[in-house]
């Protein structure tokens, strides 16, 4: 139980477009999920908390208008990379919180976004 | 607020021998805490987690660690590494209540030699 998957694994886009990826847990709702940025040889920095039926938190110096969130059902967040440029090349993972009585957060398998 | 030291970005170990990494972190209270491991460019798996149920937790793949409240520590150990261990791992630690948050530590790579 407690799968999350992420949809593209890779991605290669034109700068300046815009890419979607898509999180989703497959065998649990996910009230809360998270979207996370990982740099190489680096470790997770957290971009956004998306709540389920309500707008992303994002952390600070995360620009909010180009990395568009929405969590529109209790199964699925999506992360929008809007006028991409090369520095937002990465690796992004999603991850997605079970219930309270079980703590950890559940992550899906990330999306490496290469902008040419 | 919260925040993970770990010691050591770099581990190497022979085939068999004990895994230690290390994990100290900093909380008004005992928070939970967990153990990630990330292999090449794939996600973060959960190896265990402390939920102040007993200090000593057992995971995945052989390995366990101690909750050690005296000395805020959390290390990961496997009695015998296996070369399959080599990877990355990340130490997290979350508040009890309020924020669901993960604060992550840098993370530890571990290599196994033969």
């Amino acid at each position: 139980g407690a799968v999350v998957s992420q949809h593209p694994s890779r991605v290669i886009c034109k700068s300046g477009t815009s890419v979607k990826i898509e999180c989703r847990s497959l065998d649990f709702q996910a009230t809360t999920m998270f979207w996370y940025r990982q740099f190489p040889k680096k470790s997770l920095m957290l971009m956004a908390t998306s709540n389920e039926g309500s707008k992303a938190t994002y952390e600070q110096g995360v620009e909010k208008d180009k990395f568009l969130i929405n969590h529109a059902s209790l199964t699925l967040s999506t992360l929008t990379v809007t006028s991409a440029h090369p520095e937002d090349s990465s690796f992004y993972i999603c991850s997605a919180r079970g219930t309270d009585a079980a703590p950890e957060q559940f992550f899906g398998p990330g999306t490496r976004l290469t902008v040419l | 607020a919260q925040s993970v030291t770990q010691l050591g970005s770099h581990v190497s170990v022979s085939e068999g021998a004990l895994v230690l990494l290390r994990c100290n972190y900093s909380s008004s209270v005992p928070p939970y805490l967990f153990w990630y491991v990330q292999y090449p460019n794939q996600g973060l798996q959960l190896l265990l987690k402390y939920t102040s149920a007993a200090t000593l937790v057992k995971g995945i793949n052989g390995f366990e660690a101690e909750f050690k409240k005296s000395e805020t520590s959390f290390h990961l150990t496997k009695p015998s590494a296996h070369m399959s261990d080599a990877a990355e791992y990340f130490c997290a630690v979350r508040p009890w209540a309020g924020s669901y948050q993960l604060t992550f530590g840098k993370g530890t790579k571990l290599s196994v030699i033969p």
